[in-house]
């Protein structure tokens, strides 16, 4: 199985511009979470998803939105990117929630001139 | 503010000693406890999970859980240069989220 994939691999894009950043997975996990992470801040959550539906906000949710149609696809879209927004961004699943293990795609590296 | 705090490290170990990687978080009421590895450019996946006070062993990785004290570490025996990455401590806290430390910076001197 493929577990999760996301795309692009990576993305420069100039700011002001909007993009969409595709996440899908084939593990049929009911959460779902997007992370940025950048050198000596770690891992942060930007938004996640217990389940088909329904979104939360995470630590750092500004200047970003999602949604979750379904089980399988969780995209985030930066409506009008800017340069603070350059980061790696990784997407992740798991089955239930904080208690258990989390899945994480190959991430997409975004640069943001 | 929920924390999770590692030493960045860099963290250097001989190969075929024990790497010891440490951390502690904040949240008394966490219930779950993870270590990923972490190379460089690639993305985290998951060494160990521990839920229970104790020692968990899984190969060469042993993690260590005092919910008293409220402190997590990871032990690596026999250390292998293929070891050497970033590991980072995730704790999922009462409120149904996981925090993830900043990770620590191993290197396995061959």
């Amino acid at each position: 199985t493929a577990g999760i994939t996301q795309a692009p691999t990576s993305q420069i894009l100039a700011a002001g511009r909007s993009m969409t950043l595709r996440c899908t997975q084939d593990m049929r996990h009911n959460a779902m979470y997007w992370y940025r992470q950048d050198l000596g801040l770690g891992l942060r959550l930007i938004h996640y998803s217990n389940t088909a539906g329904t979104t939360g906000k995470g630590e750092v949710p500004d200047g970003y939105s999602v949604s979750r149609a379904n089980t399988d696809d969780f995209p985030l879209t930066l409506a009008s990117a800017v340069p603070s927004q350059t980061s790696v961004y990784f997407c992740a699943s798991s089955d239930f929630g904080a208690t258990d293990t989390q899945y994480f795609g190959p991430g997409t590296r975004l640069t943001v001139l | 503010q929920k924390e999770v705090e590692q030493n960045s490290g860099p963290l250097s170990v001989p190969e075929g000693a024990i790497a010891s990687l440490n951390c502690t978080y904040s949240d008394r009421g966490s219930q779950s406890f993870f270590w990923y590895r972490q190379y460089s450019g690639k993305s985290p996946e998951l060494i160990m999970s521990i839920y229970s006070n104790g020692d968990k062993e899984d190969g060469r990785f042993t993690a260590q859980l005092n919910k008293a004290s409220q402190y997590v570490s990871l032990l690596i025996r026999d250390s292998q240069p293929s070891d050497s990455a970033t590991y980072l401590c995730a704790v999922g806290n009462r409120d149904d989220k996981i925090i993830f430390g900043k990770g620590t910076r191993l290197h396995i001197l061959p």
